[in-house]
């Protein structure tokens, strides 16, 4: 089955800087890549997520990168908010799969 | 965009006693909807699959008579801790998938289940 590791597991950051975060996946049949923003007490929000079938996809200050030769995904947020600190997780399935398997998670801390 | 609403929010509960938590997809079909159980600071881990009108799917390690799910239509599942137990204090968590376009997951708002 599917495995996905991410890293780092906490970032803290200064208000204004990128933070980048790094998954890795097993499954070289994985083709949808989705990020999950979850704030404290609360479920995971779709954020972000990217098709095997392109390489990068931005969104405002969200985008996300994509290498499938390597199997791996990144998440980079620019211009950082405090309002960003949460804890982002990655995940990879394929397309009409229920097997949805998540990263560890990473800790975001924006510094005002 | 695709709404999931899971309820209650927070519950508790006394030991030995059955706590049943419900996830309603608002303005979609959901052919399957997933559970997920939450530890503090860890990540989702799926407890079960379920498809409208079928059995649901465990996996490993999840006990099925502790863990109740029905998912009776394609806008409602839900998951039902039987003789609940303190160790079963957790964040419990759906999200459903729509059937049109097979990708995304809606997730739930979360379940904070306390037993006493």
């Amino acid at each position: 089955g599917e495995n996905v590791e991410q890293h780092p597991s906490t970032l803290s950051v200064q208000e204004g800087d990128s933070a980048v975060i790094k998954c890795t996946y097993s499954d070289s049949a994985s083709n949808y890549f989705p990020w999950y923003k979850q704030e404290l007490g609360k479920g995971p929000q779709l954020i972000i997520d990217i098709r095997s079938n392109v390489g990068e996809k931005k969104d405002q200050r969200i985008a996300v990168t994509l290498n499938k030769t390597a199997k791996h995904f990144s998440l980079h947020i620019t211009e950082t908010q405090p309002e960003d600190s949460a804890v982002y997780f990655c995940a990879a399935t394929t397309y009409n799969n229920n097997d949805m398997r998540f990263g560890a998670g990473t800790r975001l801390t924006v510094k005002p | 965009g695709a709404v999931v609403s899971q309820h209650p929010s927070r519950v508790i509960c006394k030991s030995g006693t059955s706590v049943k938590i419900e996830c309603r997809s608002l303005d979609f079909q959901a052919t399957t909807m997933f559970w997920y159980r939450q530890f503090p600071k860890q990540s989702l881990m799926l407890m079960a699959t379920s498809n409208e009108g079928s059995k649901a799917t465990y996996e490993q390690g999840v006990e099925k008579d502790k863990f109740l799910i029905n998912h009776a239509s394609l806008t409602l599942s839900t998951l039902t801790v039987t003789s609940a137990h303190p160790e079963d204090s957790s964040f419990y968590i759906c999200s459903a998938r729509e059937s049109r376009t097979n990708y995304g997951y809606t997730f739930g708002s979360g379940t904070r289940l306390t037993v006493v």
